[in-house]
């Protein structure tokens, strides 16, 4: 099936400096969620993004989708404490099955 | 308060037992999903299942069995046939089968080997 390969694998930042994790594939994907995973938590989905192009915003996240719609990110302005997690992106097929990267682990030192 | 509920939290198997982990949701979602999930790893799907009654193996169904019998529950056997069977397991749920469906995950169940 379609695989997602996420980098980096950990970011380690100071408080508020930026933060980006990067999603990749070989193929063209119909759409790409990202999910936030809190230390000792349950993935929680944050957003999907189906266009060419699209980019979208939720307060200090960006989240974009490759032109070519084979690649997304993540950005993080201005980090807090309260943004340490596991990042994943993942690609939901119309079978049903979503399928995850191995994710992005952020520490924000205070 | 609607979700979906994981038990037990914690859960420790001997060597050659099989063990059950419980999946409930009352979201009145259609489908339902295991994953699996080792230290700095992504997840990885064992079984999902669209429709009561009827389910697909997963990447790594191997060593694992489930059942659909009621919309709600989708509990996950791990047989002994399952050799490293300590991980953290989350189940979740998706309202359709269709594209562009967000999961909805339970709390999890950390099963260990004693």
């Amino acid at each position: 099936g379609q695989q997602v390969m996420q980098i980096p694998q950990y970011q380690h930042v100071q408080e508020g400096e930026d933060f980006t994790t990067y999603c990749n594939s070989s193929t063209t994907l119909s759409n790409i969620q990202w999910y936030k995973q809190r230390p000792g938590g349950h993935p929680v989905f944050l957003i999907q993004l189906v266009k060419s192009g699209e980019v979208k915003k939720q307060k200090r996240l960006t989240f974009q989708f490759g032109e070519a719609k084979k690649n997304s990110s993540l950005h993080i302005t201005a980090t807090q404490t309260t943004d340490v997690g596991t990042y994943f992106c993942a690609h939901n097929t119309n079978a049903g099955k979503s399928t995850f990267g191995d994710g992005t682990t952020l520490t924000v030192k205070p | 308060d609607g979700g979906i509920t994981q038990s037990p939290k914690y859960l420790f198997r001997k060597e050659g037992q099989n063990v059950t982990l419980s999946c409930e949701q009352n979201l009145n979602h259609d489908a339902m999903y295991w994953y699996r999930q080792d230290p700095g790893q992504g997840l990885r799907l064992i079984y999902y299942s669209q429709i009561v009654n009827d389910f697909q193996k997963g990447d790594i169904a191997e060593g694992y069995s489930v059942s659909r019998e009621k919309k709600e529950s989708f509990p996950l056997t791990v047989t002994s046939a399952q050799k490293n069977p300590t991980a953290f397991y989350l189940c979740a749920s998706s309202p359709g089968q269709g594209l562009n469906e967000k999961l909805f995950f339970g709390s999890g169940t950390q099963l260990s080997v004693l």
